[in-house]
């Protein structure tokens, strides 16, 4: 597709329900990451995807998060028994290569945790 | 501890003005500074600095990188209502980019 694609847009979801939020890069780009931000704040890193090589899990918060990516295509980042403290846009970029490449962002997952 | 720390925080200004936002970064294995604006939805890529010293334009916008000091600022100069924004800055190394707070500005007419 012409950009990163994320997907649900909004997600409200109840206190300890689990929640899937699916990433689509940007078809070529062999980085991917997740970022999340809460109201007012900057970007907070969770995981990073090159290639084939072991993701860099180093910014997950807890074991409650994960995250998948299938090849050099789409990506899932699951949160399990959600917390109110969950609540955040959930942002994916992807990038041709790391670190030395400009991210393209996705619009975002707004995540609501009731 | 990788870190990016910009300043100010965040700014109001009137339509007309110039303003400098400042952006210093302790990055391990350090390859590039990128500045991005967002505004309500996804950051857009500004800027992506990797040499000392050498600026970069676009329109209004301006930015140079100090390896040597490890900062870089972003200049707008002119500013415009439609400039009003959360600017970020990012260091990049071989994987993770690790971004700033943002400074946030509010441009008046």
């Amino acid at each position: 597709g012409a950009g990163v694609s994320q997907s649900p847009s909004n997600k409200v979801t109840e206190k300890g329900k689990d929640v899937e939020l699916r990433c689509d890069p940007i078809s070529g780009h062999t980085a991917l990451y997740w970022y999340r931000q809460r109201l007012g704040q900057g970007l907070e890193f969770l995981i990073y995807f090159q290639g084939n090589s072991a993701p860099d899990k180093s910014g997950l918060p807890s074991d409650r998060f994960s995250a998948e990516r299938t090849g050099e295509s789409v990506s899932t980042l699951t949160i399990q028994r959600t917390q109110q403290e969950d609540s955040a846009v959930y942002l994916c970029a992807s990038s041709s290569t790391s670190g030395a490449s400009p991210l393209h962002f996705g619009n975002g997952t707004r995540l609501t945790v009731t | 501890e990788d870190k990016v720390v910009q300043s100010p925080l965040s700014l109001v200004v009137h339509e007309g003005d110039t303003v400098t936002l400042n952006c210093s970064y302790e990055v391990t294995n350090f390859r590039s500074l990128l500045w991005y604006k967002q505004e309500k939805k996804a950051p857009t890529f500004l800027f992506m600095l990797t040499s000392s010293g050498i600026e970069k334009k676009s329109g209004r916008l301006s930015s140079i990188l100090d390896k040597k000091e490890l900062f870089s600022i972003l200049n707008i100069t002119a500013t415009q209502t439609g400039d009003s924004a959360i600017y970020l800055c990012a260091g990049g190394s071989q994987g993770n980019l690790i971004f700033g707070k943002g400074t946030k500005l509010s441009v008046k007419p």
